[in-house]
């Protein structure tokens, strides 16, 4: 079945530095969303790229869809301690029984 | 709007017990979802419908149950308690006016199994 990828599964950055995760799925996806999960809270929604190459930004945020629909990256510019929490990339997959598959995200933490 | 509600927030159950966790939205969303989250693992889909009367399996979905009466109700039934299942309990919905449109998650239920 579709596998969506997040390696590695934590990260720990320094204020002030930027940081990059990529997410890979085993299959061409429709889209991929991003979700943030800030520590015992549930995740929230950040963005969907539907495209190929697509690039969008929020804020200090940049996600990115590859060319050939199977990866995504979040770039975050001058992390801050605000920063903090886990990263989730669900990708929906192509077809008549498409489904979405949340990969295993990426937990950041920022030192102060 | 209150967005997607769970409750209760925190459960402790003894192996066998059962238990019912209640999801409500007020978006008037057509598919919604039972996730369960374990540290390290993501989310796992357990079940999932598309409208009131309509259920699905998901991922997971040995030892649950689930029923959609209403469009504002999807709860989640354990019938046999395990420690397995131990494990954070997220509800989501999401609109159908866009196919690919964002999942609202609830606040969570987070079950102990002892």
């Amino acid at each position: 079945g579709q596998q969506v990828m997040q390696i590695p599964q934590y990260q720990h950055v320094q204020e002030g530095e930027d940081f990059t995760t990529y997410c890979n799925s085993s299959t061409t996806l429709s889209n991929i969303q991003w979700y943030k999960q800030r520590p015992g809270g549930h995740p929230v929604f950040l963005i969907q790229l539907v495209k190929s190459g697509e690039v969008k930004k929020q804020k200090r945020l940049t996600f990115q869809f590859g060319e050939a629909k199977k990866n995504s990256s979040l770039h975050i510019t001058a992390t801050q301690t605000t920063d903090v929490g886990t990263y989730f990339c669900a990708g929906w997959s192509s077809g008549a029984n498409s489904k979405l598959t949340f990969g295993k995200g990426i937990t950041l933490s920022v030192r102060p | 709007n209150a967005g997607v509600t769970q409750t209760p927030k925190f459960r402790i159950l003894k192996i066998g017990q059962s238990m019912t966790l209640q999801c409500t939205q007020d978006m008037n969303h057509n598919y919604m979802y039972w996730y369960r989250q374990d540290p390290g693992m993501g989310l796992k889909l357990i079940y999932y419908s598309v409208g009131a009367g309509i259920t699905d399996k998901g991922e997971v979905p040995n030892g649950y149950n689930v029923s959609r009466s209403t469009t504002e109700d999807f709860p989640l039934r354990l019938e046999l308690a395990a420690p397995s299942q131990t494990s954070v309990y997220f509800c989501a919905s999401r609109s159908t006016g866009d196919r690919y449109n964002e999942q609202f998650f609830g606040p969570g239920t987070r079950l102990t199994v002892l």
